[in-house]
């Protein structure tokens, strides 16, 4: 079956620009996740959701980064006024149930220029 | 606040031999979860194998089996008779507490031929 989908899968913003980024969670999944990898390190946890609902927004670096997950399935994570730090890749992950294995999308790599 | 620390940036491994990945964490969960993920170049993120905390006996997938000794809580990773296409970053990541995975820095495993 599909795996996870991101799109778009390259974006570049120039700085002060509002961004989404896109999420397709493999159907089904209770669960979907975002992270935030910057170059050569670690993803790091930006939030989660479990169907509509944001259970934990904690790893969210500023007001300027929303997401959203409405009807349960896609889920959209906007950035606002885009920052030179804020360049990386933003990984999204599905997971069937709490505590299952999760499905990572390929990211969408942003770049604030 | 959960950590999980890869001491080495980066290994090396001649095609066929074996090679160990070392992973160290620290969490006051006393249920949690223990992950190796697998980050080929461009490519997605892909689960390697699991390990639950409470189950003694360390888990196997094929070639890959883990080390886990809890008191310690050290978690590395053997890969057996190693083979080009597992070249990649590998990610040790800990899921405790809540669904988010808390991931170390990764190691880059080059495969020589």
């Amino acid at each position: 079956g599909a795996g996870v989908s991101q799109s778009p899968r390259y974006k570049v913003a120039k700085r002060g620009q509002d961004v989404a980024l896109r999420c397709d969670p493999i159907s089904g999944h209770v669960s979907l996740f975002w992270y935030q990898q910057a170059l050569g390190q670690g993803p790091e946890f930006l939030t989660y959701f479990q169907n509509e609902a944001q259970l934990d927004k904690s790893g969210l670096p500023s007001d300027r980064f929303f997401a959203e997950r409405p009807e349960g399935s896609v889920s959209t994570l906007k950035i606002q006024r885009t920052q030179q730090e804020d360049s990386a890749v933003y990984l999204c992950a599905s997971s069937r149930q709490k505590f299952y294995e999760q499905y990572f999308g390929p990211g969408t790599r942003l770049t604030v220029t | 606040a959960q950590t999980v620390t890869q001491s080495q940036p980066e290994m090396s491994v001649q095609e066929a031999e074996t090679v160990t990945l070392s992973c160290t964490y620290d969490t006051s969960e006393s249920d949690y979860y223990l992950f190796w993920y697998k980050q080929p170049p461009s490519r997605q993120m892909i689960l390697v194998i699991r390990q639950e905390a409470y189950k003694q006996q360390n888990a196997t997938e094929n070639r890959f089996s883990v080390n886990f000794q809890k008191a310690a809580k050290s978690f590395s990773l053997k890969i057996s008779d190693s083979q080009l296409g597992d070249a990649a970053m590998y990610f040790c990541a800990l899921q405790g507490g809540s669904e988010k995975l808390v991931f170390g820095k990764g190691t880059k495993l080059t495969v020589n031929p």
